[in-house]
Formats: structure tokens, C-alpha cells, sequence
């Protein structure tokens, strides 16, 4: 079974600051891994993922993720928050052998303070 | 234009009342989902369908009915069976041999 929990329900950096997300997964394989994003009264979209490439994963608008299996993490952060990066985020796992059903983490809400 | 196309937007329904929710792709993409998102929940899935006339069970499926009869749609119905139908929808496909799920824009159902 497959499962993700990410700390933290909500938020806060000011303009500028690191965004930092936490990711914890458990899977009984190895698992692709995913942040997306959500909009207000939106769908998701893709950030990155992580497929057993490379462990350090870049994504789009700036954010970068990191596989470490021995910590069963997939921290999300970005150096430098902007304004535009208050939104929803989501950490969602997949085991390889199970027609690729994502199971998502509760979801982080952050705010960008000017 | 390509993409996944959901609708409606929001609907109003009132309780003992079955709908449907259409959701239609042109991404020529074989599988496709519906997931229930609730605050504070994240997403759950309610039935997934790897391909026409073949579907399955996801976590949430009771009160719920899909059918698959056209590669393009997956229509989800929200039968009166479901108890705490209120919460935001959502489609997504997946291209064959594909590792990444996309998303529609949802749909916002609301029992009065």
C-alpha cells in the first residue's frame, strides 16, 4: 500500500524567502513521486516528478525536489517565493504495479506575505 | 485545441437527485480517472478506466457509477446513494506508457 503524508496544512514566507514543502511517502516498491499545483477553483498541474532518474528533480517556475529513500522524503522548495506561488500543493505517490493510481498527500496552502 | 474538457463548471443538485458529470478528452490518451477533493483531504479516487468498456473501483466508488463506452469520455454519476456528495471533482487521462496524470479544470457539485 501506498500512502503520503505532507507536514504542514498551511504555509507562510514572506516575498523573497525560501519555500520550503515537506513530502513523506511509504511504498512497498519503488515509487514515482509528484508535486502539482492548484489553483483557486482549478485543476492540477504538474511541477515535476521523479522517476528513479536522478534523485535531484527541477521543475517549472523555479521549484526543485529531492528523492532521498533513506528518509522516504520528496521535500519541495523553491529559493525565492514571488507572489504568483500562493497557491495549493500537492504530494502524490504511485507504485509502478498498480495502473499508475496516484494517492495524494492532505495538501499544503501557501501564502506569499509582500 | 487539446485537452480534457469538464462540465459543468458548478451544479446545484438537491438531495435524492442523481447527476452526471461529463468529462471528455481529445488527448487520445487510453486511461482516464475521477477523483473527489475535499478540504483538508487531498484527492481520492473514485474509479478509474484503463480502457473502453473496462473499468475499475478506486477508494471512494460507493454512490458512485461510471461508464466507458467511447475512448474519448467518462461520464461519472453522482447517485443519490451517496451520502456527502458536496465536494469538487475531478477528471484526469493518462497517455499509454505514460507516468503522468492531466488534469481537467473540475467540477464543483454542491447538494442544496
Amino acid at each position: 500500500a501506498q500512502s503520503v503524508t505532507q507536514l504542514g496544512s498551511h504555509v507562510s514566507v514572506s516575498e523573497g524567502a525560501l519555500v520550503l514543502l515537506r513530502c513523506n511517502y511509504s511504498s512497498s516498491v519503488p515509487p514515482y513521486l509528484f508535486w502539482y499545483v492548484q489553483y483557486p477553483n482549478q485543476g492540477l498541474q504538474l511541477l515535476l516528478k521523479y522517476t528513479s532518474a536522478a534523485t535531484l528533480v527541477k521543475g517549472i517556475n523555479g521549484f526543485e525536489a529531492e528523492f532521498k529513500k533513506s528518509e522516504t522524503s520528496f521535500h519541495l522548495t523553491k529559493p525565492s517565493a514571488h507572489m504568483s506561488d500562493a497557491a495549493e500543493y500537492f504530494c502524490a505517490v504511485s507504485e509502478r504495479s498498480n495502473d499508475y493510481k496516484l494517492s495524494f498527500g492532505a495538501g499544503t496552502t501557501v501564502t506569499v506575505r509582500a | 485545441d487539446g485537452g480534457i474538457t469538464q462540465s459543468p463548471k458548478y451544479l446545484f443538485r438537491k438531495e435524492g437527485q442523481n447527476v452526471t458529470l461529463s468529462c471528455e478528452q481529445n488527448l487520445n490518451h487510453d486511461a482516464m480517472y475521477w477523483y473527489r477533493q475535499d478540504p483538508g483531504q487531498g484527492l481520492r479516487l473514485i474509479y478509474y478506466s484503463q480502457i473502453v468498456n473496462d473499468f475499475q473501483k478506486g477508494d471512494i466508488a460507493e454512490g458512485y457509477s461510471v461508464s466507458r463506452e467511447k475512448k474519448e469520455s467518462f461520464p461519472l454519476t453522482v447517485t443519490s446513494a451517496q451520502k456527502n456528495p458536496t465536494a469538487f471533482y475531478l477528471c484526469a487521462t493518462r497517455g499509454s506508457g505514460a507516468n503522468v496524470l492531466t488534469f481537467g479544470a473540475g467540477s464543483r457539485l454542491t447538494v442544496l
